[in-house]
């Protein structure tokens, strides 16, 4: 049981390049989410999915896009890369959602940098 | 909008000293839910507790105690005889009502901790 999966681990990218952050889980969870982290700051949320087909945005979707095709796996799409973006990006999974007695697994994280 | 704020950006303590963080949140919703997460070193995100809006009892596990005050919409955490194990980043967040229920979390911006040997 492996958990919550992020690929890759590091990455710098160009402005103007793209790039999709991968994301699995292995626990069979209806509920994902992308994070972004900045340096000194809390977590704000990118993007969400309640299950496979169904997504929403969070605080800061600007510049990402995501798609749900599958139970597992929820990834985050880079369009243009900006310096803006450079940031820690986790990707958490949760059984039910956070309002129920089921917390959210979070990934390792990807470091991302834009140069 | 939803909000928590931890007003303690850093924190240093002598080992086995106590030591509590402050959360406090706004919200208008009369269903929520609170969390604490830890992010050591490591970078990783690890859950520590969960309580819901209607359960404002204290909990306490091993040296962590939380006190979940509604009037004051805090809800804090401490450490008691703190170890060098204890050295991270804490959030508190807040379960934030969407257009599906009530599936996404607000993070405060986190406390650094760190315990000095």
């Amino acid at each position: 049981n492996a958990g919550v999966t992020q690929t890759p681990k590091f990455r710098i990218l160009k402005i103007g390049q793209s790039m999709t952050l991968q994301c699995t889980q292995d626990m069979n969870h209806n509920y994902m989410y992308w994070y972004r982290q900045d340096p000194g700051m809390g977590l704000k949320l990118i993007y969400y999915s309640v299950g496979a087909g169904i997504t929403d945005k969070g605080e800061v979707p600007n510049g990402y896009n995501v798609s749900r095709s599958t139970t597992e796996d929820f990834p985050l799409r880079l369009e243009l890369a900006a310096p803006s973006q450079t940031s820690v990006y986790f990707c958490a999974s949760s059984d039910t959602g956070p309002g129920s007695n089921s917390p959210l697994h979070f990934g390792n994280g990807t470091r991302l940098t834009v140069t | 909008a939803q909000k928590v704020t931890q007003a303690q950006t850093e924190i240093s303590v002598v080992e086995k000293e106590d030591v509590t963080l402050d959360c406090v949140y706004e919200t208008r919703d009369t269903t929520y839910y609170l969390f604490w997460y830890k992010q050591p070193p490591s970078g990783e995100l690890v859950f520590l507790i969960r309580r819901n809006s209607f359960d404002e009892q204290n909990e306490i596990s091993g040296r962590y105690s939380w006190n979940f005050q509604k009037s004051t919409s805090s809800f804090n955490f401490t450490i008691t005889a703190s170890q060098v194990v204890d050295s991270a980043v804490y959030f508190c967040a807040l379960s934030e009502r969407s257009n599906f229920g009530n599936e996404k979390l607000t993070f405060g911006t986190g406390t650094r901790l760190t315990i000095i040997p």
